[in-house]
């Protein structure tokens, strides 16, 4: 079954860019999204189809996929985007008719 | 203003089985470009994607758990219910329900405040 690995975990200092990346064979094939979950709460879309914005997220979230890796880019990080973040992307076999949703492992952001 | 809410048992015992409802409002569960997604996140752990189910009743399941699992929808209700057999300690967990947009591919673009499930006898 498909697969997408990200890195359990990362710090970044404050006004800094901060790369997420979430890798998967041939991942540029397939959209890619990112949630953004604090502690203790229920995730929220930061990026869908690779590189768009929901309304209200903040331009400082950008995102990218080429290859088999995709990337969630946080420029200017600020205290408040310490969170997890999990990509997901969506994979269709031969044995499944629709597709079927797989997550990554997440990773956890440090601000500080 | 879309929202989903979870409801269920919070305790359930090894071998029951669980049936976990999913309420909406904001949209309907008849719109071709919507549909609804359960996920789970363990205690201290990753997201879990669980099943789907969309408004011409198209479903699909995890892999893993698919012999476990069955999905559907009562749209007069606004409803989506998801049961899960044969409950185990490891299925503890927060289970979520998720809206999906559709459009060229597909992204869960709102979460309930998901409902923690814990296994034990």
């Amino acid at each position: 079954s498909y697969e997408v690995t990200q890195p359990p975990s990362l710090s970044v200092s404050p006004g800094q860019t901060a790369s997420i990346t979430c890798s998967g064979t041939k991942l540029s094939e397939k959209f890619v999204c990112w949630y953004q979950q604090m502690p203790g709460q229920s995730p929220i879309l930061v990026i869908y189809q690779d590189d768009k914005r929901p309304s209200g997220i903040p331009e400082r979230f950008s995102a990218s996929n080429s290859g088999n890796t995709a990337t969630l880019t946080i420029s200017g990080t600020q205290a408040v985007d310490e969170a997890d973040y999990y990509c997901q992307a969506w994979d269709r076999t031969n044995r499944t008719i629709t597709a079927i949703a797989i997550f990554g492992g997440g990773t956890k952001l440090t601000v500080l | 203003q879309v929202t989903l809410k979870e409801s269920g048992p919070v305790l359930v015992k090894p071998t029951e089985t669980l049936t976990l409802t999913c309420t909406v409002s904001g949209f309907s569960l008849t719109n071709a470009r919507m549909g609804v997604s359960w996920i789970r996140q363990p205690p201290g752990k990753a997201l879990e994607w669980l099943a789907n189910i969309f408004s011409n009743d198209e479903k699909s399941y995890s892999t893993s758990l698919k012999s476990r699992l069955t999905i559907s929808k009562d749209t007069s209700k606004s409803q989506v219910v998801l049961t899960m057999t044969n409950m185990d300690p490891m299925d503890t967990a927060t289970y979520y329900c998720a809206r999906i947009r559709t459009f060229s591919s597909n992204w869960f673009d709102s979460w309930g405040q998901g409902t923690l499930v814990t296994v034990s006898s």
